[in-house]
């Protein structure tokens, strides 16, 4: 089945502790991306890729770091979370953007 | 600078009735692609449409229609005979080519559709 999986589905953490989220695609996709989303303010983008060892900042990156070794992981890095990081976050991939990008399940956040 | 505006926050409809979300943007490109997702109460988003700057051709799925108005920047989104399974967030989403076809979403329109 084409999916893009993300892990954990929940996390909470304490300020400081650093955390990763893993975001997987079976598909191929070149494109992947990051996304939080946060009441009122719609998704916002973090980070994404165009393809392998290609990335690039979004719109809201500051507290965030992002690599892509492999083409189908996109992992999320919060060296050290903060309050303001809570937050649902989404992974998408794309085949190319701007297709229609396939979201995982999302990840709800808590930093404490 | 791009931005998408979804002005109307929460609508509230009784089961049969014509519902329309409203959908602007801003850009100063000629080519870019608009974008709508359905994010329903079990959290994932699912895609509803992909539309580019050059097809101003309305679109039918369904009981869904999406009317493009380039001369008003609005890609509105109209769902006829609504049911009580399209209760949901809506986003309208904005990709620029000029900015490497980063995605901007609007602030979604959350929809309910009473029995």
């Amino acid at each position: 089945e084409a999916q893009v999986t993300q892990n954990p589905r929940y996390l909470i953490t304490v300020t400081g502790k650093k955390l990763t989220v893993t975001c997987s695609q079976n598909m191929n996709h070149e494109y992947m991306s990051w996304y939080r989303q946060d009441p009122g303010l719609g998704l916002r983008q973090i980070y994404y890729s165009m393809n392998v060892e290609v990335t690039d900042k979004g719109d809201v990156p500051e507290g965030y770091k992002v690599s892509r070794k492999e083409k189908r992981n996109f992992p999320l890095i919060l060296e050290s979370p903060s309050p303001n990081q809570t937050s649902l976050y989404f992974c998408a991939s794309s085949k190319q953007s701007p297709n229609e990008q396939f979201f995982g399940p999302g990840t709800r956040l808590t930093v404490l | 600078a791009q931005k998408v505006t979804q002005a109307q926050t929460e609508i509230s409809v009784v089961e049969k009735e014509d519902v329309t979300l409203d959908c602007v943007y801003e850009t100063r490109d000629t080519t870019y692609y608009l974008f709508w997702y359905k994010q329903p109460p079990s959290g994932e988003l699912v895609f509803l449409i992909r539309r580019n700057s050059f097809d101003e051709q309305n679109e039918i799925s369904g009981r869904y229609s999406w009317n493009f108005q380039k001369s008003t920047s609005s890609f509105n989104f109209t769902i006829t005979a609504s049911q009580v399974v399209d209760s949901a967030v809506y986003f309208c989403a904005l990709s620029e080519v000029d900015s490497s076809y980063k995605l901007i979403f609007g602030s979604g329109t959350r929809l309910l559709v009473r029995p």
